[in-house]
């Protein structure tokens, strides 16, 4: 069963703007992580945001957790046409039980 | 970083037709392997849990006949289609990870992509 939303489900930007995807779950949580998926292809790796941590970066990303809320958010700033792809996040219960959000799909239009 | 082998990347084949997916974890030991299957512009769907050297633990409406699976070695993890028929066509992907540490990413393969006609 699904853990997450994500929302938008679509956002559509122009490049260099900066695009902010949210993530809301419903259980207790290991630590969360963010995916990216291109067209017809498997996931890449972002971030992995654990419980006890409330913000990561890595380069242009930057997550943020609150299990308060049950909810994180990724940014991508100053985006580029090559960010487009849908972003999933996952929500690791225990033992890798990984669940997954229904995504946003992200264009970035040149 | 850790590489997943998945294979194929795409299988057209008739209805009634058993179709083998490969998973295999090119440069670590895999404990548990995971399968998903996504539709298109959905998310990904969590089938069954894979351990290696144990039977593998379905989702809930998961056909364990319909699909099986095989986690036979630390690096291989094994999906069958069994008579696969249209609505089997989808997106399927695994992904790998050890339990031995926590808080670790889980590496997925490229997906393969399934056709029936």
């Amino acid at each position: 069963s699904q853990q997450g939303e994500e929302d938008p489900q679509a956002l559509s930007i122009q490049e260099g703007e900066n695009a902010t995807m949210n993530c809301s779950y419903k259980t207790s949580i290991n630590n969360l992580q963010w995916y990216r998926q291109n067209s017809g292809r498997g996931l890449v790796h972002l971030i992995l945001i654990r419980s006890n941590e409330r913000e990561k970066h890595s380069g242009r990303l930057r997550v943020t957790l609150d299990t308060s809320k049950k909810s994180s958010s990724l940014l991508i700033t100053a985006s580029r046409a090559a960010d487009t792809a849908s972003y999933f996040c996952a929500t690791d219960r225990y033992n890798n039980d990984m669940r997954f959000g229904a995504g946003t799909r992200l264009t970035v239009k040149p | 970083g850790a590489v997943v082998s998945q294979h194929p990347s795409w299988v057209i084949c008739k209805s009634g037709t058993s179709v083998k997916i490969e998973c295999r974890s090119l440069d670590f030991q895999a404990t548990t392997m995971f399968w998903y299957r996504q539709f298109p512009k959905q998310s990904l769907m969590l089938m069954a849990t894979s351990n290696e050297g144990s039977k593998a633990t379905y989702e809930q409406g998961v056909e364990k006949d319909k699909f099986l699976i095989n986690h036979a070695s630390l690096t291989l993890s094994t999906l069958t289609v069994t008579s696969a028929h249209p609505e089997d066509s989808s997106f399927y992907i695994c992904s790998a990870g050890t339990v031995l540490y926590s808080n670790q990413p889980q590496h997925f393969g490229d997906g393969t992509r399934l056709s029936i006609l």
